[in-house]
Formats: structure tokens, sequence, C-alpha cells
């Protein structure tokens, strides 16, 4: 069974531009979460999606990030216009359809993204 | 709010040398708790878990024991090798599906 997936694996890209990350969860799987790990620090919850809604998204950082999961299915995670701050590295889980406390999230490789 | 709070790295160990890494958290009700491994390259993999006070996880010769009253998730192992070299978080999900990790601990290990 093929893991969860996220395209690319580096971007590097200059202030202001526009990045897009994408993440395919393992099959069947109907939940979807985005994570991020800033400098080193705690890796951070950013969003929840079940299917092709979302969730929750209250760890999103600003208006500047935009995610989505047309058809529940793949997801993107939009950064646009990108800032220094938003360098990291982007995670992005997926758990089978039964959330819960316990519930393992399965996660992807990440996307390091550094803004110039 | 609910946290968690590992320590600082990096650890640096020689091969077969006993491994702790000291995790303790600050939750309401009754967590559950994992560690999860990251190796070079890689995505982040589940190690272990525990969901319930005194449950010991175990995997690959890793363990931790959810200890209620001191509220700890240590990680142990008795033998370390130099394939375990990756960075380790402990992470805890209090209720809802979010997870909150701590800082990550980057491990080392020495032939």
């Amino acid at each position: 069974e093929a893991g969860v997936t996220q395209f690319p694996s580096h971007s590097v890209i200059e202030k202001g531009q526009t990045v897009t990350l994408r993440c395919d969860p393992i099959s069947g799987h109907d939940n979807l979460y985005w994570y991020r790990r800033v400098m080193g620090k705690e890796i951070k919850f950013l969003l929840h999606f079940v299917k092709e809604s979302k969730q929750d998204e209250s760890g999103m950082p600003n208006n500047r990030f935009l995610a989505e999961r047309t058809g529940g299915t793949y997801s993107t995670l939009k950064v646009q216009p990108a800032e220094l701050e938003d360098s990291g590295v982007y995670f992005c889980a997926s758990s089978q359809n039964l959330p819960g406390s316990t519930d393992t999230q399965y996660f992807g490789p990440g996307t390091r993204l550094t803004v110039l | 709010g609910n946290s968690v709070t590992q320590m600082e790295g990096p650890v640096t160990l020689s091969e077969e040398a006993f491994l702790t890494i000291n995790c303790t958290y600050t939750a309401t009700g009754y967590p559950s708790l994992f560690w999860y491994v990251q190796y070079p390259g890689e995505g982040l993999q589940l190690l272990l878990k525990a969901t319930k006070a005194d449950d010991k996880g175990s995997n690959k010769g890793f363990e931790a024991t959810y200890r209620k009253e001191t509220t700890s998730f240590h990680l142990e192992k008795g033998s370390v090798q130099v394939s375990d070299s990756a960075v380790y978080f402990c992470a805890l999900t209090g209720g809802t599906y979010k997870y909150i990790f701590g800082t990550g601990t980057r491990l080392k290990v020495l032939a």
C-alpha cells in the first residue's frame, strides 16, 4: 500500500512569489491534515479535511494560505504571496475514516519550503 | 492548553549505549501519547503509542510508559544502533484529532 506522498520535496522561491504544495493521502483515508515545522521548532497543526470539507482550519497562520481538497482526494496548500517566515517543512498526514483522539495519523515525507 | 516538552538535542551516543529521551506533557483529561521518528530523507513514522495510564508502548526495541502521576512518556532503548540515528518527536492528542508535538530530539549514534 502506497503511503502519503508530497510534492515537491523541496521548493525555493523568492518573497512575494506563489507556491503550491501537493499531498496525496493513503487511498481510502477520508481525513487529511496539514502541519508545519518552522526552524527546528515543534510541528504545528494547520488544518484538517474530512473528505472535501474543511473540518478545522484554526491553525492556518493567515489569509495568505489557502488549502483545498477537490473531490476529497489529493490536497493542495497554496501560499500567496510567500513571506520569509513561511519557510519551513510542511507535512501532510492522513488517517482512516474514524477520527478520534487515538486515531493514528500517517505522515508524508514533507515539503521543505525556503523563501528568500 | 495542551503542550509537550521534550529534551533538547542533539543527543550523541555510542553504539550499544542506553537511550533515554525525556518527554513530559500538559493536558486536560486523558490524552493519547505517541512517539514518531523521522529518519533522514523520510517522513514521520509512528514508532509507538499508548492510550491510557500505565500502558507501555513498544516497537523495534524502543519502549515508553504512560505515567499519569508524573505526566511523562519517556522513550527508552537498551542498546542503540547506528541505524537509530534520526529525529524523535513526542506527541499527544488531547481528545481531538489534532496532534500536539514537542520540538523533536535529534539522536546521533556513532559506530
